[in-house]
């Protein structure tokens, strides 16, 4: 079965501190996507990045990166130098799907990583 | 991109009433999803939302407490019916395109 494991429940960082936010997932299917959304305080989702399983390279934005791997079945976020901006929840998702390779599907949502990050 | 308008926002409703929560897209796409997200919790989700067909629900949600409609294919309404204070939750719609997935803004809904 499909799943998505965020282990880390909460963070807090001091501001400028790099800070990684683990992404553990499950799925029986080869082709799937991945995803990673931001939830500040007022609640709206903001995407981050989506990455199909046939890309594992790595990619850089600006302060943010991602670490897809699929031999650990992991797709880590790492924020370099940290801002109190970076304060939200983060969630991690998958979306699979037999007919359409988790192209068209609803997404599975990890438990979320509060992170804090301190002045 | 797609542009998915949801309304309303927030609501603050007295338990036993109904609330309707109402999903425009900018375009058409074959399944609208409903999540639900309980305060602190991940999202859940509710139903996906076909044109010309019931909604297909998830396990421990029914169509008499979650009713759905879905009368085009850019549009698309949750109703939650006999409110409780259990219910208080962000509820957001979405859609697919391109391999995207969009969300609505959200509505979160307090029931006192």
């Amino acid at each position: 079965a499909q799943k998505v494991t965020q282990a880390q429940t909460e963070i807090s960082v001091v501001e400028k501190e790099d800070v990684t936010l683990d992404c553990v997932y499950e799925t029986r299917d080869t082709t799937y996507y991945l995803f990673w959304y931001k939830q500040p305080p007022s609640g709206e989702l903001v995407f981050l990045i989506r990455r199909n399983s046939f890309d594992e390279q790595n990619e850089i934005s600006g302060r943010y990166s991602w670490n897809f791997q699929k031999s650990t079945s992991s797709f880590n976020f790492t924020i370099t130098a940290s801002q109190v901006v970076d304060s939200a929840v983060y969630f991690c998702a998958l979306s699979e799907g037999m007919n359409y390779g988790g192209s068209q599907g609803n997404l599975i949502f990890g438990k979320g990583t509060k992170l804090s990050v301190k002045p | 991109s797609a542009v998915i308008s949801q309304k309303p926002s927030r609501d603050i409703c007295q338990r036993g009433t109904s609330l309707t929560i109402q999903c425009q897209v900018d375009s058409q796409v074959t399944m609208m999803f409903w999540y639900r997200q309980q305060p602190g919790q991940s999202l859940t989700l509710i139903a996906t939302a076909n044109q010309g067909s019931e909604a297909t629900y998830e396990s421990g949600f029914v169509i008499d407490k979650f009713p759905i409609s879905r009368p085009n294919l850019t549009f698309s309404t949750l109703t939650v019916s006999n409110m409780s204070p259990e219910d208080s939750s962000i509820y957001l719609c979405s859609v697919r395109r391109n391999t995207e997935a969009f969300f609505g803004q959200g509505t979160r809904l307090t029931v006192v």
